[in-house]
């Protein structure tokens, strides 16, 4: 089945560490999306890639990096400068040239600072 | 200014009864889409319903109907014949397509509690 893969599902911290959340894909999108949620809140979007080898900053991309070399994969890494990276984060992934087809959502990582 | 606005934080509705999810939203674009999604307590984002903004009819999926009033600015979810499993956040978010780029702006949700 077609679907978006987050891993781990649940991830701890140490201060000063950085950590990386998986996401990959298989639904041959072409964008891809981070969002953090914190409690009771909506989604921000964090960064996004339309295309393979470029991605943009979104709302809150300071202390968040993420990589796009391959097509199914967007990787983000939460570095040391976030200093409250306690939220789930959920990724995302869309056809642009569908502009009303719904982005598709993995089942989230919550990361929790030790 | 939020552009996507859900004033109801939450909402209680009697088993097998219709209930309606307000939202609002703010754009200076012609062309947009609005979507509605729920979460459940495991996380998951899970797609709903879409209405584009050049849709004429009120777009219906099963249970779920978006009752859209353009000039209002307002894309109110209904349910139908609300079930247990309703239970959950909703959340409408705008993707507005004028600038070539295809984000989404979430609402901060509401929480839907069905009762027995």
């Amino acid at each position: 089945d077609g679907g978006i893969t987050q891993s781990p599902k649940y991830l701890f911290r140490k201060e000063g560490q950085n950590v990386t959340l998986s996401c990959e894909q298989n639904l041959n999108h072409d964008a891809m999306y981070w969002y953090r949620q914190d409690p009771g809140q909506g989604l921000r979007l964090i960064y996004y890639s339309q295309i393979v080898n470029d991605f943009q900053k979104g709302d809150i991309a300071e202390g968040y990096s993420v990589s796009r070399e391959k097509k199914e994969s967007f990787p983000l890494t939460v570095t040391s400068a976030q200093k409250n990276p306690t939220a789930f984060y959920l990724c995302a992934s869309s056809s642009p040239v569908d502009s009303n087809q719904p982005q598709h959502f993995g089942d989230g990582t919550r990361l929790s600072i030790l | 200014a939020q552009k996507i606005t859900q004033t109801q934080p939450g909402m209680f509705v009697q088993e097998k009864e219709a209930v309606t999810l307000d939202c609002t939203y703010d754009t200076s674009d012609q062309s947009y889409g609005l979507f509605w999604y729920k979460q459940p307590s495991s996380g998951e984002m899970i797609f709903l319903i879409y209405q584009g903004s050049y849709d004429e009819q009120n777009a219906t999926e099963g249970r779920y109907s978006l009752n859209f009033q353009k000039a209002r600015k307002s894309a109110n979810l209904v349910i139908s014949a609300s079930q247990l499993g309703d239970s959950a956040m909703y959340f409408c978010a705008m993707r507005e397509t004028g600038a070539g780029s295809y984000q989404l702006t979430f609402g901060k949700g509401t929480k839907l509690s069905v009762i027995p």
